[in-house]
């Protein structure tokens, strides 16, 4: 147990719909980031947050989007949904930013019909 | 921008040893990360390094290469529960400058009896 807790596991939904991914991340760790994993593939950075402040942006679509809160716990939003957009969406969290070991959540798993 | 290259797959007798190897081309570089993911897990952290040369933990092994832009995880006494895939990841500046953590494709390890 990594001690980083994503909400809901698995997410069924249609296209166009809107979803929101849920992360909370190790208690003390100011850093959460998001990772996207289609199947049978890497990890794709999506966006990183430190301290409730937006620190990086990969390569996410304009129609997700991200915000961590004071609480530090962290939501991506995922909307106009389209079939590929299934996919794992990994949490990770770490105490600071630029260091080479991440604590991975377990995933979000979402399955657009 | 950032690009790995790792083998795609791997198989390798228990109780044998095996390599991964993984190259990559940054703009900048911090450090080479090693992590573990077992089919519909969350990935694992293994090992970082920032520094040229050889960090042992146990059975497995990194090494890294700055020079040669070259880094390798080194799995001794294989066993059937190391079966699963193994990501380099390289920490450095996305094109933002922002210090961010970009994985590679992954190697699936298959272990047989």
């Amino acid at each position: 147990d990594s001690g980083v807790t994503q909400t809901p596991k698995h997410l069924i939904t249609a296209t166009g719909q809107r979803v929101t991914l849920r992360c909370s991340p190790r208690s003390g760790d100011l850093s959460v980031y998001w990772y996207q994993q289609s199947l049978d593939q890497g990890l794709q950075f999506l966006i990183h947050y430190y301290n409730g402040e937006e620190r990086a942006k990969g390569n996410i679509l304009e129609r997700f989007s991200a915000q961590q809160f004071p609480d530090l716990h962290s939501e991506l939003n995922l909307s106009s949904l389209e079939l590929g957009d299934s996919a794992l969406y990994f949490c990770a969290s770490s105490p600071r930013q630029g260091v080479g070991e991440l604590f991975f959540g377990e995933g979000s798993r979402l399955t657009v019909l | 921008g950032q690009s790995l290259e790792q083998p795609s797959e791997v198989t390798a007798v228990e109780g044998a040893i095996v390599q991964i190897n993984c190259t990559y081309q940054t703009s900048g570089f911090y450090g080479l990360s090693w992590y573990q993911q077992h089919d519909g897990g969350a990935p694992t952290f293994l090992s970082y390094n920032a520094l040229d040369g050889l960090e042992e933990t146990g059975r497995f092994s990194s090494f890294l290469s700055r020079s040669d832009s070259y880094g390798y995880l080194l799995l001794q006494e294989l066993q059937m529960k190391d079966s699963a895939s193994y990501f380099c990841a390289v920490r450095g500046p996305d094109q933002t400058g922002a210090n961010n953590l970009f994985f590679g494709t992954g190697t699936r390890l298959t272990v047989i009896p």
